[in-house]
């Protein structure tokens, strides 16, 4: 079956520093993959995403690089800021980005510190 | 801006109360989803609906029932609430962009069962 595996947290990281949740993943097919964000008291919404292999993914800062030869896709982003506080999801999805075959990881929770 | 509105925050209920949970999307999407979010396990998919009076099972669809009857509305059901259904359930509603498929989420209900 399809799974995704996240890193576990919380993670803890002063502002400015260099960010990393790691995401790999089990997949029949070619799938296209995802990264979620949920803010405190909020709901999930897209951060990113990459539908073939080698492809990047960015936005507000965040990068994710979809590679094939060792089924990851890594968040990352350079500098975070306190209001980069939230859970952080990575999904896949082996039907075209269908919404009904999401499977999604556990959520890493990140905590950015001033 | 897209609004997925779910009608309690929090919810403390009793075993074997029957509980509903109620979801409005005002972009007139045709597509729904009732999500439960645990600790350490992610979004787990309960049912999603894809028209009016349209209904079909997600991966966890036991103990759970849903209804449809307008497109902007999908409820789900407790028919008799059980500890194990303490949960974060969000729900959400999607849209389909050149075959793929956007998600938009409600804020969650968090939901205790006693």
């Amino acid at each position: 079956g399809n799974s995704v595996t996240q890193m576990e947290g919380p993670v803890t990281l002063s502002e400015e520093a260099f960010l990393t949740i790691n995401c790999t993943y089990t997949a029949t097919g070619y799938p296209s993959l995802f990264w979620y964000v949920q803010y405190p008291g909020e709901g999930l919404q897209l951060l990113l995403k990459a539908t073939k292999a080698d492809d990047k993914g960015s936005n507000k800062g965040f990068e994710a690089t979809y590679r094939k030869e060792t089924t990851s896709f890594h968040l990352e982003k350079g500098s975070v800021q306190v209001s980069d506080s939230a859970v952080y999801f990575c999904a896949l999805s082996v039907s075209s980005g269908s919404a009904r075959q999401l499977t999604f990881g556990s959520g890493t929770q990140l905590t950015v510190l001033p | 801006d897209v609004k997925v509105t779910q009608s309690s925050r929090y919810l403390v209920k009793r075993t074997g109360e029957k509980v509903f949970l109620e979801c409005v999307q005002d972009m007139d999407h045709e597509n729904m989803f009732w999500y439960r979010q645990d600790p350490g396990l992610g979004l787990r998919l309960i049912y999603f609906s894809y028209d009016v009076k349209m209904k079909e099972k997600g991966d966890i669809p036991e103990g759970y029932s849903v209804s449809r009857e307008k497109k902007e509305r999908f409820s789900l059901i407790l028919e008799s609430a059980s500890t194990n259904q303490t949960s974060m359930y969000l729900c959400a509603s999607s849209l389909v962009v050149q075959r793929n498929e956007k998600l938009f989420f409600g804020s969650g209900t968090q939901l205790s069962v006693l």
